[in-house]
């Protein structure tokens, strides 16, 4: 069975430019999640999408943003890009029945000069 | 808020020995209890535990979780250099505004020496 694949493996960005980082979930999941893991901080929240919506957000601005598409492979945006957004992006799959047993993918290396 | 406290933050050891890395925890909806290590990137699933005093356990790793105490334990038993990884404790929520999101602890560093 695959697992959850993420893509690119590293970004790098400029300081107010957008990044998009892209996630696809393993075969028969619904729910994507997205966490940010920042050097020296643990894994934090971001936004969780089942079936299209967006069903539950951590406490980030709204610049932080994305969408999940029809075959549940799902986009984060960043926009107007801080030198702070520099950090592991990973995302997460799982089925809705058990939204907490999560699967995780090997993450997008985000750096923001 | 919900919060997750991994103890001890680091962990030297040699091959062979036991470990115990410890998690409490404080949620208000607590609906399970889950393991992850972490070696490079990706967080690899280890247990999720719903359940409190029975055992899960795969090969040399064994979890267990107490909900009245509000703790969980992660043995390893003969450890090996291929055990080297940060260990990841997280608990999911049930609903309210944690509804989905894993909360997770800092981690706890483990480093095996041959």
């Amino acid at each position: 069975e695959a697992g959850v694949t993420q893509s690119p493996t590293h970004l790098i960005k400029t300081r107010g430019q957008q990044a998009t980082l892209r996630c696809s979930p393993i075969s028969g999941h619904t729910s994507v999640y997205w966490y940010q893991q920042a050097l020296g901080l643990g894994l934090q929240f971001l936004l969780w999408y089942d079936e299209g919506e967006e069903r539950n957000r951590g406490n980030f601005p709204p610049r932080f943003s994305g969408r999940q598409f029809p075959n549940y492979s799902s986009e984060l945006n960043v926009n107007a890009l801080e030198l702070e957004d520099s950090a592991l992006y990973l995302c997460a799959s799982s089925s809705y029945s058990s939204y907490n047993e999560q699967f995780f993918g090997p993450g997008t290396r985000l750096t923001v000069l | 808020e919900d919060k997750v406290v991994q103890s001890p933050l680091s962990l030297v050891v040699h091959e062979g020995d036991t470990v115990t890395l410890n998690c409490s925890y404080e949620v208000t909806n607590f609906r399970s209890l889950l393991w992850y290590k972490q070696e490079k990137k990706a967080p690899t699933f280890l247990f999720m535990l719903t359940s409190s005093g029975i055992e899960k356990k795969s090969g040399r790793l064994s979890s267990i979780l107490d909900k009245k105490e509000l703790f969980s334990i992660l043995n390893i038993t003969a450890t090996q250099t291929g055990d080297s990884a940060i260990y990841l404790c997280a608990v999911g929520n049930a609903g309210g505004t944690s509804y989905g999101k894993l909360t997770f602890g800092q981690g706890t560093i483990l480093t095996v020496h041959p």
